[in-house]
């Protein structure tokens, strides 16, 4: 069975520059998450989808990154423009749970990640 | 706010066991995990513990929690050179989890 895809795997762009990110999870996982994670530390939420529905963006910076995921399958992460500091690698990771709360067992598959350097 | 705290690093011989500790920041996290990460790839799960266990063995895993102090810990018996990786603890917040940012287990022959 395969995994998380992720598209690109390394991304360089000048500052200023727009950039996408794609995610495919796992085939029947209904919740997908987009992860930031900066050198040296774990992943941070920025956005999570129960099918096609953003239920937390909380942490999303909104003025420069949108998310979408149509069709509650496949998803895109957008930074435009980007700036130095979003260099990090870009998370994408999948899971069968649902809004049962953090009671539930929730085992996330995470994808190779995109790397993006921000020149 | 708080955070998932783990030591940066840890070194051992292979053959020996490694001890990775962390501590935790909800006391009503129901759930929670040791995540491997190897260079270039992404987070794996390695095992987990419901918040009612103190223990939890799993073949060279074994897995620790005192939900009185909140702390959280994973040893690996018979450290091979293949368990070079990051290792991150979460918890389950909600919906979500909450990482820390990762010890560097370094096995040397």
């Amino acid at each position: 069975e395969a995994g998380v895809v992720q598209s690109p795997r390394y991304k360089i762009i000048e500052k200023k520059q727009p950039v996408a990110f794609w995610c495919n999870p796992i085939s029947g996982h209904n919740t997908l998450y987009w992860y930031r994670q900066n050198l040296g530390q774990g992943p941070e939420l920025l956005i999570r989808y129960e099918n096609e529905e953003a239920v937390d963006d909380s942490q999303l910076p909104k003025d420069r990154f949108s998310a979408e995921r149509l069709k509650g399958v496949d998803s895109t992460l957008k930074i435009q423009p980007a700036e130095l500091g979003d260099s990090a690698v870009y998370l994408c990771a999948s899971s069968l749970v649902g809004t049962s709360g953090g009671s539930s067992y929730n085992e996330q598959f995470f994808g190779p990640g995109t790397r993006l350097t921000v020149l | 706010g708080e955070d998932v705290e783990q030591s940066l690093f840890l070194s051992v011989r292979e053959g020996d066991s490694s001890v990775i500790n962390c501590t935790y920041t909800d006391s009503s996290s129901t759930y929670l995990y040791w995540y491997k990460q190897e260079p270039g790839a992404g987070l794996q799960l390695l095992t987990y513990i419901f918040s009612n266990m103190d223990m939890k063995q799993d073949q060279r895993l074994t897995v620790l929690l005192n939900k009185k102090d909140k702390h959280l810990s994973l040893r690996i018996a018979d450290t091979q050179t293949g368990d070079s990786a990051i290792y991150f603890c979460a918890e389950s917040i909600s919906d979500d989890m909450r990482f820390g940012a990762g010890t560097r287990l370094t096995v040397k022959p």
